[in-house]
């Protein structure tokens, strides 16, 4: 069965970086993309961005631009997210979320956007 | 401010049918993506519920059904049950920011 499993929640200092992963098992790991969500505590689902696993490509929200670096290791099927220069708001649930659509061997299909199946969740705590 | 607005709250009575509203615009719901529904009970990772194509994962109830109209999607449950308490977030792709976009989130109390 499809799983994605995320690494455990972590305490950062402020101007630190956090690097989250997601390992994948239970289906072709190139073959569907990964989208990263942020949900701020009492707040909604929100959209940080999308990385191809077989050809390491990325696309961010704009919101999130310039502090956030999606990458993948395709020997381990996994996906992380880097997320840089933290400060006390940025305290917050990160989710991996495995994209539904199956984009062939090749890539040749396209994300539809939807998220299928979701880890459970990597709790960061900005604190100083 | 979320691209995509929905109602902070909705409420109804067990057996009752809700409806929860999406609104975008022209750059998003309007120009014809897909809107995606999700489920997430607190303290717990969101589940796909449906897809305004009217796909739905296998295990989700018939109960949960989704529409568009325009600039605009709606989620509506039938026969109410307190195990659907939770909140539902729509999402989106936008072409004016060129990616997709959660809904601010609607909370479902069942009274």
């Amino acid at each position: 069965q499809v799983q994605l499993v995320q690494s455990g929640a972590e305490v950062m200092k402020p101007g630190a970086s956090v690097k989250v992963s997601c390992k994948t098992s239970g289906y072709t790991f190139t073959r569907h993309y990964m989208h990263w969500v942020r949900q701020v505590p009492g707040k909604g689902l929100e959209w940080m961005g999308i990385i191809y696993p077989s050809g390491g490509s990325t696309t961010y929200a704009q919101k999130f631009r310039g502090r956030v670096t999606m990458t993948r290791d395709t020997s381990t099927n996994t996906v992380y997210m880097e997320w840089g220069s933290l400060s006390s708001d940025d305290t917050a649930v990160f989710y991996c979320g495995r994209d539904s659509n199956d984009v062939g061997y090749y890539g040749s299909g396209s994300p539809s956007g939807s998220i299928d199946y979701w880890g459970q969740g990597t709790l960061i705590t900005v604190s100083s | 401010q979320s691209v995509l607005t929905q109602p902070p709250s909705v409420s109804g009575a067990p057996g009752q049918r809700v409806t929860i509203s999406c609104t975008g615009s022209r750059s998003n719901i309007g120009a014809g993506y897909d809107v995606n529904w999700y489920q997430q009970v607190p303290g717990t990772a969101p589940k796909f519920l449906i897809s305004s194509n009217t796909h739905r994962p296998s295990g989700v109830s018939g109960r949960f059904s989704a529409s568009r109209s325009d600039t605009s999607a709606s989620l509506t449950i039938t026969g109410l049950q307190a195990e659907d308490e939770a909140f539902y977030s729509c999402q989106s792709y936008d072409n004016s920011l060129s990616h997709w976009v959660f809904g601010g989130g609607t909370k479902l109390t069942v009274l």
